[in-house]
């Protein structure tokens, strides 16, 4: 069966400062990760997907996921973090044979102090 | 383009009455998804419909139900409710399978009093 961890349930970064956001999943074939960002009172918003190819992916507002195999892992990062990406952000596994069904990890909450 | 839009945005019913939420995918997408988010299970997965067909289904109970119509739009009802049922209620569209994007409406919140 599908499952993803988010060791961490809340991380606190400086603005400036980098960011990486762990994720790990469990998954008996070649997995779809993702992940996506949730700010107060909205829906998700995809922030990246690996399916296949190089395993470094690039994504929206400048961050980007290292997907590793040997790990089960699909970290997050971001170099510099900015105030606006205060949010909760979720990363998620799915599969051809589950069609749009995606599990979902219980989520990180990231605050930026300034 | 116009995104999903998620009808009503806020609902108060109280225990044992039934609910109907609606959603409307994104002009030319087929599939619509269904999630539950709450603090303590966080999100979780429903069922999927493409096409007016159940294609994927999450493990809720009998009481939570769907449908899709001939344009897409999609409604899932839950009966008999409960005050755990209390919830975000979230409905994501995509054209068709997961290698495309999968877009998330802003949720209907569920209150069960």
């Amino acid at each position: 069966a599908q499952s993803v961890t988010q060791p961490d349930i809340h991380i606190t970064v400086s603005e400036g400062a980098s960011l990486e956001l762990r994720c790990n999943y469990s998954y008996g074939a070649t997995p779809y990760l993702f992940w996506y960002v949730q700010s107060p009172g909205q829906g998700l918003q995809l922030l990246l997907k690996y399916f296949s190819g190089d395993t470094l992916v690039q994504g929206i507002k400048g961050f980007e996921a290292e997907f590793k195999r040997s790990q089960s892992s699909f970290n997050l990062r971001k170099p510099s973090v900015h105030w606006s990406d205060a949010a909760e952000y979720f990363c998620a596994v799915g599969g051809m044979e589950y069609g749009n069904k995606l599990v979902f990890g219980a989520g990180t909450i990231l605050r930026v102090k300034s | 383009k116009a995104g999903v839009t998620q009808t009503p945005r806020y609902l108060i019913k109280t225990r044992g009455q039934q609910v109907t939420l609606s959603c409307s995918p994104i002009s030319g997408h087929r599939s619509v998804s269904w999630y539950q988010q709450t603090p303590g299970q966080g999100l979780q997965f429903l069922f999927e419909y493409f096409s007016e067909t159940q294609r994927n289904k999450g493990n809720f109970p009998g009481r939570f139900s769907g449908r899709q119509f001939s344009n897409s739009r999609s409604e899932m009802n839950v009966s008999t409710l409960e005050l755990g049922d209390s919830a975000l209620y979230l409905c994501a569209s995509s054209l068709r399978d997961v290698e495309e994007t999968q877009y998330f409406g802003p949720g209907t919140r569920l209150l069960v009093l």
